[in-house]
């Protein structure tokens, strides 16, 4: 089972910053986080991971607090293409390879 | 660099056939990976492949499905005797290492058990 927590929804004007929280709050101290998002009947599509230290790509941002327990995925600028069903995931790389996907939270950006 | 590709992208089978989906990883990946998507619920993994090897089935129902990864040729997952049941979004997945460090996805095959 995934060992996440994210909230069902929310939603963020285009042009806007959208942060996705997610609470792991059982994490071990070598488990990665993990950021994929669904578009509507697409593959899921790899966003960011990250172990301790805050991670920027061309994508997104994905912040890691001081203890680990909880990270956010920051948008920095949300377009309408952006609107999604975004999953946080912990995992434990070259241990088990398989993605444990929770529910995810779906992120609805309006114009 | 062509993505996962993964054919047919829609498939329709009536109760009792067999469904072959094909999953061809994309260049230098060596990993490959099968997931089912159930309508309105998330992915599962079901198996995890290397190149003529099985390494994690523990997703696999234990009857009726079965994968393989040939030295050539794309990876194949097999439902033998459909049922209603089965009717999912089935997506591969590859990577270049043996870890879920960055799988990349394919578009997804669609089967609709009639």
């Amino acid at each position: 089972d995934a060992k996440t927590t994210q909230p069902p929804s929310m939603d963020c004007a285009e042009g806007r910053a959208a942060n996705l929280p997610c609470n792991h709050s059982t994490i071990s101290g070598n488990e990665y986080v993990y950021w994929y998002r669904q578009i509507h009947s697409q593959g899921p599509q790899y966003i960011i991971h990250g172990l301790k230290n805050n991670e920027t790509n061309e994508m997104a941002s994905l912040i890691i607090t001081e203890d680990r327990k909880s990270s956010t995925l920051i948008l920095p600028h949300a377009t309408l293409r952006d609107t999604a069903v975004y999953y946080c995931i912990v995992f434990l790389t070259g241990a088990n390879s398989k993605l444990t996907f929770g529910k995810g939270i779906t992120l609805s950006v309006r114009p | 660099n062509a993505g996962v590709m993964q054919n047919p992208r829609h498939l329709v089978r009536r109760r009792g056939q067999e469904a072959r989906l094909r999953c061809s990883p994309m260049k230098g990946h060596s990993h490959v990976y099968w997931y089912r998507q159930l309508p309105e619920e998330g992915l599962k993994f079901m198996v995890y492949l290397q190149k003529e090897n099985i390494i994690d089935e523990s997703g696999m129902p234990k009857e009726r499905f079965s994968a393989e990864f040939p030295k050539e040729g794309p990876s194949i997952l097999r439902i033998q005797q459909v049922v209603r049941g089965d009717s999912a979004a089935y997506f591969c997945a590859s990577s270049a290492i043996g870890t879920a460090y960055e799988q990349y996805f394919g578009p997804g095959t669609r089967l609709t058990v009639t």
